[in-house]
């Protein structure tokens, strides 16, 4: 079956830096979408990636969605506190009807 | 104005007990689903239902019974509670059912079997 792995597992940032997390699918994605959990709270969308090698930015985040589909990255520049939490990617396989398959999440930690 | 909202909020129970948790959405969705987090924050998706018909049925015990009773609602009764069912229980809804639906979590009920 389809299976969404996402790397880093954890991520330690000083504030400031920049840092990538990235999501591979073991099968070809309709879309892939991302969400972010603040700790203690619930999954929210972020940004949902349709086309192949499509880029999209929110302010100090950039995502991207690979030109075979299968994979996408989540870039976020000089890190604020504010962008502690667990980072999600999910993906639609092609015939999923709705099945979103979330990868394990990257745990971010920022450190003033 | 809560879009999704999920009752209780905390639930701590003993095994073997039967529970119910209930969620409700007021963004005129047709699809809703419940997903388990485990301590580990892996997200699993266990079941959806479109405009009260179940769509999506993952490998789940069958102690777990979703009910539907009109499509802004969809509930979760649990029985026989093990250990192995203390997790984060979180209730989705998404426009429909297609792929290209973002989809609105509810706050989550922190369910702990003693």
């Amino acid at each position: 079956g389809q299976q969404v792995m996402q790397i880093p597992q954890y991520q330690h940032v000083q504030e400031g830096e920049d840092f990538t997390t990235y999501c591979n699918s073991s099968t070809t994605l309709s879309n892939i979408q991302w969400y972010k959990q603040r700790p203690g709270g619930h999954p929210v969308f972020l940004i949902q990636l349709v086309k192949s090698g499509e880029v999209k930015k929110q302010k100090r985040l950039t995502f991207q969605f690979g030109e075979a589909k299968k994979n996408s990255s989540l870039h976020i520049t000089a890190t604020q506190t504010t962008d502690v939490g667990t980072y999600f990617c999910a993906g639609h396989a092609t015939d999923s009807w709705g099945k979103l398959q979330f990868g394990a999440g990257t745990q971010v930690v920022v450190t003033p | 104005d809560t879009a999704v909202s999920q009752t209780p909020k905390y639930l701590v129970t003993q095994m073997g007990n039967d529970k119910s948790i209930k969620c409700e959405q007021n963004l005129g969705h047709d699809t809703m689903y419940w997903y388990k987090q485990d301590s580990k924050k892996f997200l699993k998706i266990m079941f959806s239902y479109n405009n009260k018909e179940l769509i999506i049925n993952e490998t789940v015990p069958n102690r777990f019974s979703p009910k539907s009773p009109d499509k802004a609602h969809l509930n979760l009764h649990i029985n026989s509670l093990e250990l192995g069912d203390s997790a984060v229980y979180f209730c989705a809804s998404s426009q429909a059912r297609g792929s290209h639906n973002e989809q609105f979590f509810g706050p989550g009920t922190r369910l702990t079997v003693l």
